[in-house]
């Protein structure tokens, strides 16, 4: 079966600097996703992405986030320059995002841990 | 705007006993409802859904029905197991948007004891 894969499981990084999480989506899907989840806390949507532009964003999404798909098959975010508050676990998602108005599961892979010091 | 509200936990519960978490929504029209569930250590997977008012998602015996007049959309579970140790999210997403964004509640922690 079909899964959104995300590369690395955990990573660890020093306060200031960049980070790039990666995420493989289901390979026929067209709509893309990050969301975080700081620990113990609810899931956020960061970004969503379409046609090789972001869609939607949230608050949380500012100059120090980045999206891209780079080649046709990964995607990725970028954080910019890492703060403390930016630890947390990092989601991917994809969807086939068919005719508005029916309904198109988010497929989640299995998140990347971001750990700041 | 959109949001989620689900019963706080921990939820702790023998096992055989009756489930139920609370899960109402606030949304501007007829959004899709979810129960996502994150084993430990594990990502986010979807559990049920329903996408218009009175379905009823079902999966591995967990039920909910979609209450529009209520705007509720209530987890349930007969008979529960100490595999069913997780977290349980409640979401909603537009369904009249293609790149839909989820939202979801605050999740509740469920512990089953043998």
């Amino acid at each position: 079966e079909p899964e959104v894969t995300q590369t690395p499981s955990h990573q660890v990084t020093q306060m200031g600097q960049e980070v790039i999480l990666r995420c493989v989506p289901i390979s026929n899907h067209l709509y893309f996703y990050w969301y975080r989840q700081i620990l113990g806390q609810k899931v956020e949507f960061l970004v969503s992405f379409y046609n090789n532009e972001i869609s939607e964003k949230s608050e949380i999404f500012d100059d120090q986030f980045s999206v891209e798909r780079p080649d046709g098959s990964n995607f990725t975010l970028k954080i910019r320059s890492t703060k403390l508050e930016d630890s947390a676990m990092y989601f991917c998602a994809s969807s086939t995002g068919t005719s508005a108005g029916s309904y198109n599961e988010q497929f989640f892979g299995p998140g990347t841990r971001l750990t700041v010091l | 705007g959109n949001s989620v509200t689900q019963m706080e936990g921990p939820v702790t519960l023998s096992e055989e006993a009756f489930l139920t978490i609370n899960c109402t929504y606030t949304a501007t029209g007829y959004p899709s409802l979810f129960w996502y569930v994150q084993y430990p250590g594990e990502g986010l997977q979807l559990l049920l859904k329903a996408t218009k008012a009175d379905d009823k998602g079902s999966n591995k015996g967990f039920e909910a029905t979609y209450r529009k007049e209520t705007t509720s959309f209530h987890l349930e579970k007969g008979s529960v197991q100490v595999s069913d140790s997780a977290v349980y999210f409640c979401a909603l997403s537009d369904p009249y948007s293609s790149a839909s964004k989820i939202i979801f509640g605050s999740g509740t922690r469920l512990s089953i004891r043998p």
